[in-house]
């Protein structure tokens, strides 16, 4: 199995708090993704990066940012968390295959 | 971009029956991923597979991809298979980002 945690993996908290989720990956790949995934919806892309501090947008960037200082670590953050953005939340990472391998996810309430 | 279709999208097995699940893509790819989701949320990879027939275990997969589409084959399923399966295409040539269907859920009742 791909060596990627993600943490926190359960969060709970109120509209308006930042938060922050983390990614980190010990196989030195090139490439993370950040996902939302909601019933009716499949897994959507929000952010990804092809190399530290190299970063662009996905299809449902709005109200999301992410940071990569370091080739392991990749940094979803939400300024300020809203409702609509209760979901579970997955990293990915890819090689020079492209092929990509998910982490286990974050469940993310927003109250 | 390009679309990727699944069918079908819901599908109940009895256990230990055989079944077929497609993925039609819109435009030519270089690569194409299956993936397990299972009950508990965890997405597996199954199959990484640009063309031709790969198997593993009771899974198998075939891609052609010049008729644009993807089987998975699931042969003598348990309930284990149960979850929602996945495929997915790069957006083009040489883009990292994938494109994934809605999915296939699947239910495999004893």
């Amino acid at each position: 199995d791909a060596g990627i945690t993600q943490s926190p993996r359960h969060k709970v908290t109120e509209t308006g708090t930042p938060v922050t989720l983390r990614c980190h990956q010990t196989e030195n790949h090139r490439y993370m993704y950040w996902y939302r995934q909601d019933p009716g919806h499949g897994l959507r892309l929000i952010h990804y990066s092809y190399g530290v501090k190299d970063t662009d947008k996905g299809e449902v960037s709005d109200g999301y940012s992410v940071s990569r200082s370091k080739t392991e670590d990749f940094l979803l953050t939400l300024e300020s968390a809203t409702s609509s953005q209760t979901s579970v939340y997955f990293c990915a990472i890819a090689g020079t295959s492209s092929e990509q391998y998910f982490g286990p996810g974050t469940r993310l309430t927003v109250t | 971009g390009i679309q990727v279709e699944q069918s079908p999208p819901d599908l109940i097995l009895q256990e230990g029956a055989n079944s077929t699940l497609r993925c039609n893509f819109s435009d030519s790819v270089n690569n194409l991923q299956w993936f397990h989701q299972n009950p508990w949320g965890q997405l597996i990879n199954l199959f990484y597979i640009p063309s031709g027939t790969k198997q593993n275990g009771r899974l198998s997969a075939t891609t052609v991809a010049t008729e644009r589409y993807s089987l998975l084959y699931i042969s003598s399923s348990q309930t284990t298979d149960s979850g929602v399966y996945f495929c997915a295409s790069p957006r083009g040539y040489g883009n990292n980002r994938l494109a994934f269907g809605k999915g296939n859920q699947v239910v495999v009742i004893p």
